[in-house]
């Protein structure tokens, strides 16, 4: 069955980088986009981004623009999501999905914690 | 890109039906039928409940529909049970491979 499973929790330093994991299985990695989608606590969802595993293109929400960066490693069927200059607003759990023009299925989340 | 305007919460007795509402632009929901729906029980990740505006994956039951109007989508919960009491999550598509959730919808069921 398809399944994507995430790194675990960080806790990290304002001013620092986090890299989250998604890795993929139960069907061909490069032949769907995958999003990434955050979640601050209580708040609702918030789109991130889309890497196509194939080529490895990008497309980032404006938000995100200089500060986020999606890879993918095709040996292994991962993709990472890293997110630079943390700062205690982007405490949230960071989630994959499988694209289609929907996302199906979710990763199972990574909590990020940013605190001095 | 704003987040497309869900009510925060509605509500409804075991077997009544609810509509949550979903409203952007003609930049996004107008303009595509993209419009897919998920459910978010607490803790959990989100599940992909209606995709295409109003296409249900294998597996989700008949009691969830989906509709578009305009630059208003909708997802209509018939005959409510107890385990449709969930936090509701509309998303579509807005060109250049971007996306935009909704605000989140309670569902609470009395």
């Amino acid at each position: 069955q398809v399944q994507l499973v995430q790194s675990g929790a960080e806790v990290k330093k304002p001013g620092a980088s986090v890299k989250v994991s998604c890795k993929a299985s139960g069907y061909t990695f490069t032949s769907y986009y995958m999003h990434w989608v955050r979640q601050a606590p209580g708040q609702g969802l918030e789109w991130m981004g889309i890497i196509n595993p194939s080529g490895g293109s990008t497309s980032y929400a404006q938000k995100f623009q200089g500060r986020v960066t999606m890879t993918r490693d095709t040996s292994t069927s991962t993709v990472y999501m890293e997110l630079s200059s943390l700062r205690s607003e982007d405490t949230a759990v960071y989630y994959c999905a499988r694209a289609k023009n929907w996302f199906d299925p979710w990763g199972q989340g990574t909590l990020v914690t940013v605190s001095s | 890109q704003s987040a497309l305007t869900q009510p925060r919460s509605v509500s409804g007795s075991p077997g009544q039906s609810v509509t949550i509402s979903c409203t952007g632009t003609s930049s996004d929901v107008g303009g595509y039928n993209y419009v897919s729906w998920y459910q978010q029980h607490p803790g959990k990740a989100p599940k992909l409940m209606i995709y295409d505006v109003s296409k249900r994956p294998s597996g989700v039951p008949d009691r969830f529909s989906g509709s578009k109007s305009g630059n208003t989508a909708s997802l209509t919960i018939s005959g409510l049970q107890a385990e449709d009491e969930a936090d509701y999550y509309c998303c579509s598509y807005a060109g250049s491979y971007a996306y935009v959730f909704g605000t989140g919808t309670k569902v609470t069921v009395l």
